[in-house]
């Protein structure tokens, strides 16, 4: 079993819907969640990031973690053909004793945001 | 304010052969760290420098090694080159200082024939 799971998609919708991007994971030490955007063959952006459990919102971006369940959300509201790219979730966390610095990523969902 | 920066952008290998991936961390960070991705998958971590020492590795074979300098930038080397670690070869710089935040470069294009 992977420590995080991500539906590869791809996941196709009209403009203007709101886009809903999940993962989950099994490792409990995980605190730290980000999502990135990553264009064709272009290096990851952070898009955001959020520490432990709630809600963070960004523009038209929503993130969502729940610990008590190992589930995180992205929402994209009002989406737009420019938003089409694939979606990664990446995780962190204090694994004891060692440093925080290794993300481990989710396998990635393609986005397409058609006219 | 400069991002982080990767070269080459692209490259071509033949296997056996041995590469130097170079990468400069975004301005004011002092940890950098590889990832490799292959086609169609997430990144996976090779390893993590700070204060020119590896300070953690993934589940990568010794012919992966890597350097940090003293103004941070980072070097990634592969020896032995095999037609498997055809891939985008990702750095990523971030603050040791409490947080996970980690900035990605445009990546290094490799492929081995």
């Amino acid at each position: 079993q992977k420590e995080v799971e991500q539906d590869p998609g791809p996941l196709s919708v009209p403009e203007g819907a709101i886009v809903s991007l999940n993962c989950t994971y099994s490792n409990s030490a995980f605190q730290y969640f980000m999502w990135y955007r990553q264009y064709s063959r272009k290096g990851p952006e952070l898009l955001m990031y959020t520490y432990s459990s709630g809600n963070k919102e960004d523009g038209r971006f929503t993130a969502q973690v729940d610990k008590s369940s190992k589930y995180i959300s992205l929402f994209i509201r009002d989406s737009q053909p420019s938003d089409s790219a694939t979606y990664l979730c990446a995780m962190s966390g204090f694994d004891g004793g060692t440093s925080y610095g290794k993300l481990t990523f989710g396998q990635g969902t393609i986005l397409t945001v058609h006219p | 304010d400069a991002g982080v920066t990767q070269s080459p952008t692209h490259l071509i290998k033949t296997r056996g052969q041995q590469v130097t991936l170079r990468c400069s961390p975004k301005s004011g960070h002092d940890t950098v760290s590889w990832y490799q991705q292959a086609l169609g998958q997430g990144p996976q971590f090779i390893f993590q420098y700070y204060e020119e020492e590896e300070r953690q590795r993934g589940n990568f074979p010794d012919r992966f090694s890597g350097h940090q300098f003293p103004n941070y930038s980072s070097e990634l080397n592969v020896n032995a080159l095999l037609l498997g670690d055809s891939a985008l070869y990702l750095c990523a710089s971030s603050l040791d200082r409490g947080t996970a935040e980690a900035f990605f470069g445009q990546g290094t294009r490799l492929t081995v024939v």
